[in-house]
């Protein structure tokens, strides 16, 4: 039972284009939606977040976008780095979960082409 | 220090053998989690600590896998008579809150191979 998707293991973008990372979950019950960013070696870390009652969260080169009616999200890089190189999380929590269990996606790995 | 740490890095080990792994948290982080995380897929949900209490275990894949938190900072996942399918990057974080907007500090990780 995979209750965050993301159905996309790989993108490869060229360095200053736009990078689009999706995300679909299933249960309406999830209220806040987040992305970690994973290094090789090292733990993921936080990116951005959005709760459910916002559309649109931006922060610099990142945005990120809910749709919940379609039980979507998507993650916007622009403009794309190789440094952004990664593999991208998508995570989701809610009262339903507890409030604190944070459900995860599979990733999706990023390569930025220089 | 400044981030979550978790020793060992690696361990590898033998099936049948016992093996513990550790974290310390970021201080002053009360809520302490324990995810699993195996090749080609997300970080899985095993367990979470509020203080020295397990809030919810409902993560654990069954009884050979038990952790603690005796003084509400350190925690030790402790797994028993290990197999080649517990083999994994077992990944501790931490945060402020266990409010719903908390996000979580990762060390890590600790990857344990099981031959």
């Amino acid at each position: 039972d995979q209750q965050v998707k993301q159905n996309s293991p790989s993108l490869s973008v060229q360095e200053g284009r736009i990078s689009i990372l999706n995300c679909d979950y299933t249960n309406s019950m999830f209220d806040y939606f987040l992305w970690y960013k994973k290094y090789p070696a090292e733990g993921p870390t936080f990116l951005i977040s959005i709760s459910s009652i916002k559309d649109k969260n931006e922060d610099g080169r990142f945005t990120v976008f809910l749709n919940k009616s379609a039980k979507h999200l998507s993650l916007h890089i622009v403009p794309s780095q190789p440094g952004d190189s990664a593999v991208y999380f998508c995570a989701a929590k809610g009262d339903h979960t507890g409030g604190f269990k944070t459900i995860f996606g599979a990733g999706t790995r990023l390569f930025v082409k220089a | 220090g400044a981030g979550v740490s978790q020793t060992p890095s690696n361990k590898v080990t033998e099936k049948g053998k016992y093996v513990e792994l550790r974290c310390d948290p970021i201080s002053g982080h009360t809520a302490l989690y324990w995810y699993r995380q195996s090749l080609g897929q997300g970080p899985e949900f095993l367990i979470y600590f509020q203080g020295t209490g397990a809030a919810d275990d409902s993560g654990l894949p069954n009884d050979r896998f038990f952790a603690v938190r005796p003084e509400g900072s350190v925690s030790t996942l402790k797994i028993q008579r290990t197999e080649r399918g517990d083999s994994a990057v077992y990944l501790c974080a931490s945060s402020l809150t266990h409010a719903n907007t908390g996000e979580l500090f990762f060390g890590e990780g600790s990857r344990l191979t099981v031959l």
